[in-house]
């Protein structure tokens, strides 16, 4: 079945350092993903998201890279600072439709001061 | 603008009880959703609502209902709760178009105990 998940579960990073999430999929029908953080205790938040005509979207300190060849798509935090420690997960619609979306399981981000 | 609003935040309830999580959205969106958020696993949709009046099947629609009465409502039912039914629940809603961005509430925490 189709499937959108992430690769690994923690990543610690250093405060300034860059951060780099991955995540994998399997539905190669899927037109779209989205990038979410999700902070304890609170919902989603939408961070960026990229339609499959793009390799590459920019955000505010946000790059997302999408490589359909090999199914794969990765979010990465320029100059992460500790209010970027959240899980991170991204998602795609079951095919077109877009009602119908996959979220992956996250990636506990730490940022080490 | 609250956005997505969900009431209550936390609840305990005894096997066999029954309940209704509110959600309310502020944003005149169509598209409405309930998801339920387990440790280690993604976000799963229960059902969903594409216009008032209408109601889908997600991926996990068993021991749950929903209706959407107002456009800015969106209730979900527990007509006898489980064990099984403890998790966190999330609503989200989204506007028709081409924006497929999802915006959530806080959450529920339920406990079925």
């Amino acid at each position: 079945g189709e499937s959108v998940g992430l690769h690994l579960p923690t990543l610690s990073v250093q405060e300034g350092d860059n951060s780099i999430i991955n995540c994998a999929y399997s539905n190669s029908a899927s037109d779209y993903f989205i990038w979410y953080k999700q902070e304890s205790g609170k919902g989603p938040q939408f961070i960026i998201d990229i339609r499959s005509n793009m390799d590459k979207r920019q955000g505010q300190r946000v790059t997302v890279l999408l490589n359909k060849t090999v199914k794969h798509l990765s979010l990465q935090i320029a100059a992460t600072q500790p209010g970027d420690s959240a899980v991170y997960f991204c998602a795609g619609p079951e095919g077109y439709n877009f009602n119908k979306f996959y979220f992956g399981s996250g990636t506990k981000l730490n940022v080490k001061p | 603008n609250a956005g997505v609003t969900q009431t209550p935040k936390f609840r305990v309830l005894k096997t066999g009880q029954s309940m209704t999580l509110l959600c309310a959205q502020d944003m005149n969106h169509e598209y409405m959703y309930w998801y339920r958020q387990d440790p280690g696993m993604g976000l799963r949709l229960i059902h969903y609502s594409v216009g008032e009046g209408t109601t889908a099947k997600g991926e996990v629609p068993d021991g749950y209902n929903v209706s959407r009465l107002k456009k800015q409502n969106f209730l979900l039912g527990l007509e006898s709760a489980a064990p099984s039914q403890t998790s966190v629940y999330f609503c989200a809603s989204r506007t028709a178009g081409r924006e497929n961005i999802q915006y959530f509430g806080a959450g529920t925490r339920l406990s079925v105990l």
